[in-house]
């Protein structure tokens, strides 16, 4: 059964700073990762989206990185912003299933202005 | 483009009562999911719907927690009787298909649900 992992839970950083979220799985048998953001009270918003043959994507001031063989996956925010604060989730989609997501329990981010 | 739709965004009952739930896919969507999201914790699928039919059911407490998609468009969520464990953000989400390219799913604003 597939384990999504998510360090640290809680994190708070002045703003400007450049931080890393990490995520690991148990199988790494999976079609492919993605981050998504939620806000309080929100829904969830894709951020990023890693297919299992690619190594990493880029959308402005998010990196994020798959390295499917040691189970890990890192989301990098470069100069951070108090706009940035939410929670980020990541969840991987398993290779030989339908599309069933399994969510890590995400990291709650707080930018401090 | 408009979004997944759901509604209410909360509600508030007391243990043993039932509660529904409703959520409009995007347009063209074919698949269709439900998601349980605990305080604190990442969602988890309860049920997973292609058109009308039911994909994967495995962890939808069938018990009390019931679902259909009549028509292939919208589906309800219904909760009979509610117990004070769930209290939970529900998430509906829809991809155009279950598979391929098409699978990436988009998240409706979720109804917050609380048991008293």
């Amino acid at each position: 059964k597939q384990e999504v992992t998510q360090i640290p839970a809680a994190l708070s950083v002045p703003e400007g700073e450049n931080l890393v979220l990490n995520c690991s799985f148990t199988d790494s048998a999976i079609y492919n990762l993605q981050w998504f953001r939620q806000d309080p009270g929100k829904g969830l918003t894709s951020l990023l989206l890693i297919q299992s043959s690619q190594r990493e994507q880029t959308s402005g001031r998010l990196n994020a990185s798959l390295d499917k063989s040691s189970g890990r996956s890192t989301l990098y925010i470069a100069a951070s912003q108090p706009g940035d604060s939410a929670t980020y989730l990541c969840a991987v989609r398993p290779r030989d299933a339908g599309n069933m997501l399994t969510f890590g329990g995400g990291t709650r981010l707080m930018v401090k202005p | 483009e408009a979004g997944v739709a759901q509604s209410p965004r909360y509600k508030i009952i007391e243990k043993r009562q039932s509660v529904a739930f409703w959520c409009n896919p995007i347009s063209g969507h074919a698949t269709l999911y439900w998601y349980q999201q605990i305080l604190g914790q990442g969602p988890k699928l309860l049920i997973q719907f292609q058109n009308n039919g039911v994909v994967d059911d495995s962890q939808l407490p069938k018990d009390r927690f019931s679902a259909e998609r009549l028509k292939g468009v919208d589906s309800t969520l219904k909760i009979q009787p509610a117990k004070l464990e769930d209290s939970a953000v529900y998430l509906c989400a829809s991809s155009l298909s279950q598979r391929g390219s098409y699978n990436e799913q988009f998240f409706g604003p979720g109804t917050r649900l609380t048991v008293l």
